[in-house]
């Protein structure tokens, strides 16, 4: 089974400033990683994913997410933000061993507030 | 995006009651979810289906039952509601597999009092 921590609950910062979202996992098998973002009164849509290669990862909307392998972790990143990014932002990780469960499991989110 | 719809939107009702949510998609994914949103929670996933009359439960399904008789439509039923399944309900459709992009209706709001 997976498991996946997001260490902070809540990140306030200021327009223009550089941000990290952090993420962990815990999983006995490899796996697929996801970050999604909710925008207030939205539903969730997806920012990126690490499937395999590269273990810097570039999204939408400017965001990044680094797969560090050691560390169990998988953080996103942005190097200035603005008032629009704004929301929920999920972490989650799927089984990507051959015949693993294909369901998501989710972190319990970080709210970023981008503050003027 | 998927064309995702769900409703209703927002629902009131009462404890003990049955309520139904449905969730409608015009992308024909093969996969749907049907998940709930709690603050200090996250996602969890109730239901899910991998084709039609094909379900599966998920890590939160006491007391909900799904069905799936259309590729397009998928059933939530809260068969006796209670106060804990106050929540927003949130339906998902993918392709299947574990690398494959879910995408999210808006969501359905519950209260229940």
């Amino acid at each position: 089974a997976q498991s996946v921590t997001q260490l902070d609950s809540q990140v306030p910062v200021f327009e223009e400033a550089p941000v990290e979202l952090r993420c962990n996992y815990s999983s006995s098998v490899s796996v697929y990683l996801f970050w999604y973002v909710q925008y207030p009164n939205q539903g969730l849509q997806l920012l990126l994913k690490y499937l395999s290669g590269s273990t810097l990862v570039k999204g939408i909307n400017g965001f990044e997410a680094e797969f560090n392998k050691s560390q169990t972790s998988f953080h996103l990143r942005k190097p200035s933000v603005h008032i629009s990014d704004t929301a929920e932002y999920f972490c989650a990780v799927s089984d990507s061993t051959q015949g693993g469960s294909e369901k998501l499991v989710f972190g319990k989110g970080t709210k970023l507030t981008v503050n003027p | 995006d998927a064309g995702i719809t769900q409703s209703p939107r927002h629902k009131v009702t009462e404890t003990g009651t049955p309520v139904t949510l449905r969730c409608h998609q015009t992308e024909n994914h093969r996969y749907m979810y049907w998940y709930r949103q709690d603050p200090g929670h996250g996602l969890r996933l109730i239901h899910y289906s991998y084709g039609v009359k094909d379900t599966d439960k998920g890590e939160v399904s006491d007391g909900y039952s799904v069905s799936r008789s259309k590729t397009e439509d998928f059933l939530l039923t809260l068969e006796s509601a209670t106060s804990s399944q106050t929540s927003v309900y949130f339906c998902a459709t993918g392709v299947g597999g574990a690398r494959e992009t879910q995408y999210f209706g808006p969501g359905t709001r519950l209260l229940v009092l």
